[in-house]
This record gives structure tokens, C-alpha cells and sequence, in this order.
């Protein structure tokens, strides 16, 4: 089966600061990966995705990147903001229909200012 | 709104007793997803609906679990004879495809 993990289960950068939040899975057939986001009293949000056949995908400030030999993808983030501020999820899965998402334990990014 | 709809927001039970927990998800999503988060951990996976197959109840943690998800829509998470471990967020989600969309979640504490 899959397993995934976050490096690092705190994160605290300086406003403006660029942030790099790391994942690692386990399955070398897991070819989809999704970052979330959850605030404080919420469900998370879906902030950013990205198939196995591409290395790198940008959103505004948000970026997701993947190394497949390594079996680990990362979320960046640009000039982080107090918005920013949250708990970070990431999932692997296979996109073949009929397999569910492996999260990771969480990163709590904290902006400092 | 056309987000994923749970219900209710928070529930207080007492120790031994059955919850139900709902969850609305977004129309036409065929994917159905219960997840657990205890405070501050991760998400858990407890059960997962794809259309018409079997659902994958690999994720539940005890046989006073279990879930139905009725027409394709609708689904209920029953929890019988509630523990205080119990107490948790139960996070629903659906997905058309691969993006899952999160409700807010239902704050179960038992007491």
C-alpha cells in the first residue's frame, strides 16, 4: 500500500520569505499528487495538483513540484504571506477510478512577521 | 451553495450511544470519501464509494463502524455504541475524478 509523509511537521518563514513544504510516498505506482490546505476550523481546500507525466506546475504564487526517482514532491510558495498561515496537506494516489487518497500527517505552516 | 454539505456541525453524545453523521456531497460526483481527524493529527482514511462498486471499507476501525452511501448521493456514517476515543472531526469529500472537494466536517465529541 501507499504511505506518505511530510519532512518537517512545523514550518515557520518570514512574511515575504519563500516557503518549501516536502512529501514523500512510497508507491512508485502513485501517479497523481495534491496538496491541501486547512485553516483553522475548516475542511481543507484543494490548492494545487499535479500528474506523474510533469515536473512542475505553478498557480499565481503556489508551485508543485515532482521527483519521481525520488518519490517525493514538494509545495512552494512565494513571497508567503499571514494568509498563508495554516496546516498543509499532501496526498498521493493512483488515478486509475476506484483508489482513494493517502494523506500525509500535516506541515503547520507559521508566517511570522 | 454547491459545496459538500455535512451535517450536523458538531455533535455531543454520550458514551454508548449511535451517531449518524450525513454528508451531502456535490451533485454528480461519483467519488465519496469519509475521512477522521483527530485534533491536531492527520487525516484518516476510513471508507471510500466509487459509483456503483463495492466500497473500499479498508479504513474503518472497528466493526461499530459503518457507512452507506444511498442512490448515489447521500451518504451516512454509524457509529454504534460511541467510545470516547471516538471523538474526532469526520471529514466527508467527493471527487468527480481525482480533485477531492472537503465539507467542513462534523466535531464529534463523546462523553
Amino acid at each position: 500500500g501507499e504511505s506518505v509523509g511530510l519532512h518537517l511537521p512545523t514550518l515557520s518563514v518570514q512574511e515575504g520569505d519563500n516557503s518549501i513544504i516536502n512529501c514523500a510516498y512510497s508507491n512508485s505506482a502513485s501517479d497523481y499528487f495534491i496538496w491541501y490546505k486547512q485553516e483553522s476550523g475548516k475542511g481543507p481546500q484543494f490548492i494545487i495538483d499535479i500528474r506523474s507525466n510533469v515536473g512542475e506546475k505553478k498557480d499565481q504564487r503556489i508551485a508543485v513540484t515532482l521527483n519521481k526517482t525520488a518519490k517525493h514532491f514538494s509545495l512552494h510558495i512565494t513571497e508567503t504571506q499571514p494568509e498563508d498561515s495554516a496546516v498543509y496537506f499532501c496526498a498521493a494516489s493512483m488515478s486509475a477510478r476506484g483508489q482513494n487518497f493517502v494523506f500525509g500527517p500535516g506541515t503547520s505552516l507559521a508566517v511570522l512577521p | 451553495g454547491a459545496g459538500v454539505s455535512q451535517s450536523p456541525s458538531n455533535k455531543v453524545t454520550e458514551k454508548g450511544k449511535d451517531v449518524e453523521l450525513r454528508c451531502d456531497p456535490i451533485s454528480g460526483h461519483t467519488a465519496l470519501y469519509w475521512y477522521r481527524q483527530s485534533l491536531g493529527q492527520g487525516l484518516e482514511f476510513l471508507i471510500y464509494f466509487q459509483g456503483n462498486s463495492a466500497p473500499d471499507k479498508s479504513g474503518l476501525p472497528s466493526d461499530r463502524f459503518s457507512a452507506e452511501r444511498t442512490g448515489g448521493s447521500v451518504s451516512t456514517l454509524t457509529i454504534q455504541r460511541t467510545q470516547q476515543e471516538d471523538s474526532a472531526v469526520y471529514l466527508c469529500a467527493s471527487s468527480p475524478d481525482l480533485e477531492a472537494f472537503f465539507g467542513q466536517g462534523t466535531r464529534l465529541t463523546v462523553v
